[in-house]
């Protein structure tokens, strides 16, 4: 089984600041099965990005995945008080599928 | 919009079978090659996949639950179902219904469902 490693487990940030998200895989993830994930309180999981950097449909463009092979990074460039949230990362590969354990953005 | 909805019990009993079916609306189960899966989310936990069905029937499960669970799909009512089997406190845990098998661009909204006696 792939284990995601995910830091740091909370970012305290403000409005306005740049926020990047880490996930470290145990082993090599295609990128093509690398996704991140966005979870408020109450809500299910919402797809922001797939295949490592492409934002899902209506994902504004503050957001952006970047990386290969074991390190993944999900990059909010500056932000918004609707972003302040859990973020996931997901890997599909040889018929397993993980999830890294969650950053959480919190308000500083 | 491709809408999804969890319907199940929000008690089950220890040892007893857990059993829920997710209703897809806004599009057919089996058009567009998709696969349908279920996931779920221990309470302030991280995220759990539980397994995944092709609208043929094709499905693939979690090694450490597949002992356990079935997934099923009726096309007919554009459904489609887990059930997991034995269950204990351990299986407490939101459970989502979701469009996909290696990225899951929609969910339902999730069903808390407790197992106690």
């Amino acid at each position: 089984e792939i284990v995601l490693t995910q830091s740091p487990g909370t970012l305290s940030l403000s409005p306005g600041e740049r926020a990047t998200l880490s996930c470290r895989a145990s082993q090599s993830v295609s990128s093509s099965y690398l996704a991140w994930y966005q979870q408020k309180p109450g809500q299910a999981p919402r797809l922001l990005i797939y295949g490592a950097s492409s934002r899902a449909t209506g994902i504004p463009d503050r957001f952006s995945g970047s990386g290969s092979g074991t390190d993944f990074t999900l990059t909010i460039s500056r932000l918004e008080p609707e972003d302040f949230a859990v973020y996931y990362c997901q890997q599909f590969g040889s018929s397993q599928l993980t999830f890294g354990g969650g950053t959480k953005v919190e308000i500083k | 919009q491709v809408q999804l909805q969890e319907s199940g019990p929000g008690l089950v009993k220890p040892s007893q079978t857990l059993s829920f079916t997710c209703t897809v609306s806004g599009g057919s189960i089996s058009s567009g090659g998709y696969f349908w899966s279920w996931i779920r989310q221990h309470p302030g936990k991280g995220l759990e996949w539980i397994g995944y069905i092709h609208y043929s029937g094709g499905a693939d499960y979690n090694p450490s639950l597949k002992s356990r669970v079935t997934i099923s799909v009726d096309t007919s009512k554009n459904q489609f179902s887990l059930k997991l089997r034995s269950v204990t406190a351990a299986d407490t845990a939101v459970y989502y219904c979701a469009r996909g098998n290696y990225v899951f661009d929609y969910w339902g909204q999730g069903t808390l469902v407790s197992v106690s006696s």
